[in-house]
């Protein structure tokens, strides 16, 4: 079956510059997550999205960036005027986020999009 | 807080054991995770463990739980170089609407 795709794969852009990144989540699941990993390191969160609830931005860096989730499904991460501390892997993973036992909460990540600010 | 802590990196022979460590926040975390990250490739999940068990094995993987000082392990016995990745462990935290906290990773070296 279809897992969670991000698009693009690749993107390069000039400092400054806004951009926008998209995931597909898994059909059905309601727990959409962003997160960033640099070259070589963890993941650092960025935003979470559960049903209808309001998102948890807390981990999102500064207020160049948001996001959206439209009708409980796509979401798209936006940029703002970028930097090159933003050059990263941007991953996006979801889940079926309702209580029923351990892989109800699974994260299906999906291939990433890598973001280099030049 | 919400961290969730790993020791960055660590390196075995090929053949021994590996163990690795994470420590959790959440005492009410009912599930606990490992996620495997192979070079180039997303996170996917290895194996996860229900808080009221002390251990789990899955043929080379056993996990540990301890509780009481919140302390979560992964052994991989017999490591192979295929074994060579960043294992993430990862907790539940039913104070945040069920969010899934991370750990920063380790990455595991295989050395012949």
């Amino acid at each position: 079956g279809a897992g969670v795709s991000q698009s693009p794969s690749n993107k390069v852009t000039e400092k400054g510059k806004d951009v926008e990144l998209r995931c597909d989540p898994i059909s059905g699941h309601t727990a959409l997550y962003w997160y960033r990993q640099s070259l070589g390191q963890g993941l650092e969160f960025l935003i979470y999205f559960q049903g209808n609830s309001a998102p948890d931005k807390s981990g999102l860096p500064s207020d160049r960036f948001s996001a959206e989730r439209t009708g409980g499904s796509v979401s798209t991460l936006t940029i703002q005027r970028t930097q090159q501390e933003d050059s990263a892997v941007y991953l996006c993973a979801s889940s079926l986020g309702v209580a029923g036992g351990a892989l109800s909460y699974e994260q299906y990540f999906g291939p990433g999009t890598r973001l280099t600010v030049t | 807080g919400e961290d969730v802590e790993q020791s960055l990196f660590l390196s075995v022979r090929e053949g021994d054991s590996s163990v690795i460590n994470c420590t959790y926040t959440d005492s009410s975390s009912t599930y606990l995770y490992w996620y495997k990250q192979e070079p180039g490739a997303g996170l996917q999940l290895l194996t996860y463990i229900f808080s009221n068990m002390d251990m789990k094995q899955d043929q080379r993987l056993t996990v540990l739980l301890n509780k009481k000082d919140k302390h979560l392990s992964l052994r991989i016995a017999d490591t192979q170089t295929g074994d060579s990745a960043i294992y993430f462990c990862a907790e539940i935290l039913y104070s945040s609407a069920s969010k899934i906290i991370f750990g920063s990773g380790t990455r595991l070296s295989i050395r012949p």
